[in-house]
């Protein structure tokens, strides 16, 4: 089956510094999602992102589906910020959408 | 709110027993899926209902089963429960409309605490 890979596995950062999430996929895929879950366990859609570039505010995600590889990107972290964030990917013929181990990030005040 | 409904919210049962966990999909999905998340791991795939139908199993244990009902809401059954089986369960639910998957969308999840 497809593998997911997340990269860095921890990340801790100073309260408005910038960081870069990576997911990195063994096939081909026609859904791509990141979610970030908080620390009371809810998780929050933040990217639909098959392909191509999305921003929302402080975030933004790109996926290079032919490179096989999604980035996400938190720029100016806050504290709120802190939580594990995953990718999960579907791949192209399939139906399972398989999570990644996810990053866990902690953002200092 | 992501217009998924999961009940309950929390389960506190013994050893051996059996439980049964619902969901209820934001108006419109046709998909269903259950993960399972144990303490700090990641989310395990269980099992894809689309419009009734199971569409694709994960590392769904023997011990479990699933179904998806016309109302297209679904219930995850756990039976003869094992301490190991302590974790969180979530629902998700997509359009999926054409087929594919799409967007998914989670519910807050059943935190099941087997004793």
């Amino acid at each position: 089956g497809i593998q997911v890979e997340q990269s860095p596995p921890d990340l801790i950062l100073q309260e408005g510094a910038n960081s870069t999430l990576r997911c990195n996929f063994s096939d081909s895929v026609n859904n791509l999602q990141w979610f970030h879950q908080n620390p009371w366990g809810q998780l929050i859609n933040l990217f639909y992102i098959p392909s191509g570039t999305k921003q929302n505010g402080r975030l933004s995600a790109t996926t290079v589906a032919t490179e096989r590889y999604s980035l996400l990107y938190i720029s100016s972290s806050q504290t709120t910020d802190s939580g594990v964030y995953f990718c999960a990917v579907g791949n192209t013929g399939g139906f399972k959408t398989i999570f990644g181990a996810g990053t866990r990030l902690f953002v200092k005040a | 709110d992501s217009g998924v409904t999961q009940t309950p919210k929390h389960l506190i049962t013994a050893t051996g027993q059996r439980v049964t966990l619902r969901c209820s999909p934001r108006s419109g999905d046709l998909s269903v899926y259950w993960y399972q998340q144990s303490l700090d791991q990641g989310l395990q795939f269980l099992i894809q209902y689309y419009n009734g139908e199971e569409r694709a199993k994960g590392n769904i244990l023997e011990r479990f089963s699933a179904q998806q009902f016309p109302d297209l809401h679904s219930e995850l059954n756990l039976s003869s429960l094992e301490l190991g089986d302590s974790a969180l369960y979530f629902c998700a639910s997509s359009p999926n409309r054409g087929g594919q998957n799409t967007e998914a969308f989670f519910g807050q999840g059943t935190r099941l605490t087997v004793v």
